[in-house]
């Protein structure tokens, strides 16, 4: 069975710690994104990435494809970055369909 | 980036009426669009993948005769739900997908809370 792990499933911190949230899968992937969904509902896509590692801002996400393991970090973490963040992936037979991880709450505290 | 919207954003209805929920990309043509469903506390269910100009393609235990999709122009699909009734209570979110461009991203849309009473 396909699937995407995260770890953990809930993590508060506070206000200026470095942060890091995991993402494991079990198979072979195309691509692999972190998503961010707020309280409201709306989910942003942050990154998609097959290779090596990307970085926007205070986010910065890793993938080690041998490892079938990737990372996302976001570093001098504030209150508004409080949210869901959701590891998905493409499979590599399975086209633009997306498996999600159960996703990770994030809370920043002041 | 690409934008995707959706409308309503929320809605209640009473139980045995249907209620259409539309999913536009703003700014580019999506010929695929995802809707998912999710429940409070978990993650996104993929429920059908929107063909523009074809049948959608529904997951195993969706009934596709409950939740019609059209996906009838490059820029629109609509979920329809039928005959709404309490346990249809959830959020729904659509993602459009623009396989044209060769690229696996994905644009969500900001998702639509339907409420069944």
């Amino acid at each position: 069975k396909n699937e995407v792990e995260q770890s953990p499933q809930n993590l508060t911190a506070q206000e200026g710690e470095f942060i890091t949230i995991n993402c494991s899968y079990s198979v072979g992937i195309s691509a692999l994104h972190w998503l961010q969904q707020h309280p409201g509902g709306g989910i942003v896509s942050l990154f998609m990435l097959s290779s090596g590692k990307k970085k926007h801002g205070r986010l910065i996400a890793t993938i080690n494809i041998q490892e079938k393991h990737s990372s996302l970090h976001i570093t001098a973490s504030h209150p508004r970055d409080s949210a869901v963040y959701i590891c998905a992936v493409n499979w590599g037979t399975s086209g633009s369909r997306l498996t999600f991880g159960e996703g990770t709450q994030l809370t920043v505290n002041p | 980036g690409a934008v995707v919207s959706q409308h309503p954003s929320r809605v209640i209805c009473k139980s045995g009426t249907s209620v259409k929920i539309e999913c536009r990309s703003l700014d580019f043509q999506a010929t695929t669009m995802f809707w998912y469903r999710q429940f409070p506390k978990q993650s996104l269910m993929l429920m059908a993948t929107s063909n523009e100009g074809s049948k959608a393609t529904y997951e195993q235990g969706v009934e596709k005769d409950k939740f019609l999709i059209n996906h009838a122009s490059l820029t629109l699909s609509t979920l329809t739900v039928t005959s709404a009734h309490p346990e249809d209570s959830s959020f729904y979110i659509c993602s459009a997908f623009d396989m044209g461009q060769g690229a696996r991203e994905q644009f969500f849309g900001p998702g639509t809370r339907l409420t069944v009473l």
